[in-house]
């Protein structure tokens, strides 16, 4: 089994970009959490999918911020128009049915300039 | 609202000695404490979890413990290794939402 797998790894975007992040869930989880880490805040939640819907978006700090989940083993995390205060590493995690362990992939540094 | 918090922020042993990172949690809810490991750059790693109806869980040189009254969790690894240097996070969880402690960086002295 491969995990949770983002791509890409590393994005440097000008500001006013649109960023698009992806995450690829482990086969057989159907939850996945996106979140965003940074020194001043820790991790955030950001957004909570449960069986492809959006259950919980409260964390999404924007309206510049828009994730999908277009089906049940992949989703994106889209930022327009990037700013440099979006400066982060996002992680999306994902989890079985029923099991609270959430496991991470490796995460994607954002540096907006 | 939600809060975890965590102490210390940071911790230094020397190798061999023990490390304990204490974490207190707000919400009654909560059921499930996982505690995650991460390297500099890298995911954060699970690597040992508690639930609220057991007080003390042990997986060769770490344990958990829980104390559900206090709404005290805590980590304990023993016999340190350098590679155990690294940032160690706390989370609590009463449905699907962790939330997590804002993290101790433990350095394991050679």
């Amino acid at each position: 089994d491969a995990g949770v797998i983002q791509s890409p790894r590393h994005e440097v975007t000008e500001m006013g970009q649109e960023v698009t992040l992806r995450c690829k869930l482990i086969s057989g989880h159907n939850s996945l959490f996106w979140y965003r880490q940074t020194m001043m805040r820790g991790l955030e939640l950001l957004i909570y999918f449960n069986n492809n819907v959006p259950i919980d978006d409260s964390g999404m700090p924007e309206d510049r911020f828009s994730a999908k989940m277009p089906n049940a083993s992949f989703s994106t995390l889209k930022i327009q128009p990037s700013e440099p205060r979006d400066s982060a590493v996002y992680f999306c995690a994902s989890n079985l049915r029923g099991r609270p362990e959430a496991f991470f992939g490796q995460g994607t540094r954002l540096t907006v300039v | 609202g939600e809060n975890v918090e965590q102490h210390p922020s940071t911790l230094s042993v020397q190798e061999g000695d023990s490390a304990v990172i204490k974490c207190t949690y707000s919400d009654s809810a909560s059921n499930y404490f996982p505690w995650y490991k991460q390297e500099l750059g890298k995911r954060p790693q699970l690597i040992i979890d508690i639930r609220s109806n057991v007080g003390e869980k042990k997986d060769q040189r770490i344990a958990v413990t829980l104390n559900k009254t206090a709404k005290h969790f805590s980590l304990h690894i023993t016999e340190t290794q350098p590679e155990d240097s690294a940032v160690y996070f706390c989370a609590a969880s009463g449905t699907y939402k962790y939330i997590f402690g804002t993290g101790t960086r433990l350095k394991v002295l050679a």
